[in-house]
């Protein structure tokens, strides 16, 4: 089945580290994005790519990097910049950028301690 | 104020009530999405409107674009639909999404 997988499903870091989330689809989906949840807030969009080899800053993108070297693969790295980084994480995509008909993923929790 | 406010935050109700819950927009969409979220976190889409009403089993979604609101309906609930159902409204580039509304349903 096609789908987006996301791993680690938990993930603890010490602060001062820099970690990477994975999300891999297996849809030939063009677009994919980074989301942010935090408790009683709305999901912010951090990264998305439009394309190979692209990819372009969202809503909250300071302290976060990716990149975009496959069509299948999107990760995010959350790094030491990142002021507030425990947080709920999804990744999502599209068949194109701005297309109907999201998938998302099961997302990663990062604490960091 | 929010883009896109979601009503009530929080619902409980018995199994077998009928549930509404509203999404009220300030922006131009092109579509709207409804999606459930589970405890475990994942994130599935449950409708894609930009006019009029779907229904999907149990659920029914409905959107209004001149009064810039939609709200999705749970017949006969069960204590399975207990989850967030978040409101994410399409403009030009990206998704903007509601704060989520927990629903419980108990038995």
């Amino acid at each position: 089945d096609g789908g987006i997988t996301q791993s680690p499903k938990y993930l603890f870091r010490k602060e001062g580290q820099n970690v990477t989330l994975s999300c891999e689809q297996n849809l030939n989906h063009d677009a994919m994005y980074w989301y942010r949840q935090d408790p009683g807030q709305g999901l912010r969009l951090i990264y998305y790519s439009q394309i190979v080899n692209d990819f372009q800053k969202g809503d909250i993108a300071e302290g976060y990097s990716v990149s975009r070297e496959k069509k299948e693969s999107f990760p995010l790295t959350v790094t030491s910049a990142q002021k507030n980084p425990t947080a709920f994480y999804l990744c999502a995509s599209t068949p194109t950028q701005g297309a109907y008909g999201y998938t998302f993923g099961s997302g990663t929790r990062l604490t960091v301690v | 104020k929010n883009e896109v406010e979601q009503s009530p935050q929080n619902l409980t109700a018995q199994e077998g009530e009928f549930i509404t819950i509203n999404c009220s927009y300030s922006v131009g969409i092109s579509a709207l999405h409804w999606l459930q979220q589970h405890p475990g976190g994942g994130i599935v889409s449950l409708f894609m409107l930009s006019s009029g009403k779907k229904k999907h089993g149990r659920l029914i979604a409905t959107i209004n674009i001149q009064e810039k609101h939609s709200s999705l309906h749970i017949t006969a609930s069960h204590p399975r639909d207990s989850a967030v159902y978040i409101c994410a409204v399409q403009g030009a580039q990206k998704l903007v999404f509601g704060q989520g509304t927990r629903l419980t349903i108990n038995p």
